[in-house]
């Protein structure tokens, strides 16, 4: 069975500093995800990772796949306190059969603080 | 369009009512997910629909029943919940469910059971 483990659990940070988000599964996977949760929203679809070394950045967010060691992270810069959310990311693989499934990791909680 | 909407917003039921949530999507996706979110916790699976025919029931109790009218449209039907069945519930659609493809993510019922 597929383990999606993410680290830290909890983050506080100060706004205008770097940290980075970690994000481990334990089997072969297709494609990795990273969302973003506001309080009682839906997820937000923050990034796609296709293939080992794939890097992609938006803003202050950067996400980074390293497919060898099964491990993704999302790379915060400069942060401010509109960031503050939880951040899961989701790893996509087979599930029996011809189907895929989602299984996300625990989530992130960010907290930026002035 | 890129959207899933989803109705209503908030729902609020006794444990003896009978009421349905509903989904819809127009992006021609071929696959349909009903997922259940508790407070800070990550999304959970539910069921998986792929070509409006169930594919993927993850053990949930009979009290949640599926239905896809049609490729467009995914109702989830409630009947005898549970306080604990309280929560955030999720929709979303990908391209098809026998590969990795995104899943889009409508905004979600809030359900709360009395």
């Amino acid at each position: 069975e597929l383990k999606v483990e993410q680290n830290p659990l909890f983050l506080s940070m100060q706004e205008g500093k770097n940290y980075t988000i970690y994000c481990n599964y334990s089997t072969t996977s297709d494609r990795l995800y990273w969302y973003r949760q506001d309080p009682g929203k839906s997820l937000e679809s923050l990034f796609v990772l296709l293939s080992n070394g794939a890097v992609k950045q938006e803003g202050r967010l950067m996400a980074s796949l390293d497919t060898k060691a099964r491990l993704s992270t999302l790379h915060i810069t400069a942060a401010v306190h509109d960031l503050s959310a939880t951040y899961f990311c989701a790893v996509d693989s087979r599930s029996g059969g011809s189907n895929y499934k989602l299984t996300f990791g625990k989530g992130t909680l960010l907290t930026v603080n002035p | 369009d890129t959207e899933v909407t989803q109705t209503p917003k908030h729902l609020v039921m006794g444990m003896t009512n009978k009421k349905s949530l509903k989904c819809e999507q127009h992006m021609g996706h071929r696959a349909m997910y009903w997922y259940k979110q508790k407070a800070k916790k990550p999304p959970e699976l539910m069921f998986v629909y792929s070509y409006e025919k169930l594919s993927i029931n993850e053990s949930v109790p009979s009290r949640f029943s599926p239905e896809c009218p049609n490729s467009s449209l995914l109702n989830l039907h409630l009947h005898a919940l549970q306080p604990e069945d309280s929560a955030l519930y999720l929709c979303a659609s990908s391209q098809s469910s026998t590969g990795a493809y995104e899943q889009y993510f409508g905004p979600g019922t809030r359900l709360t059971v009395t």
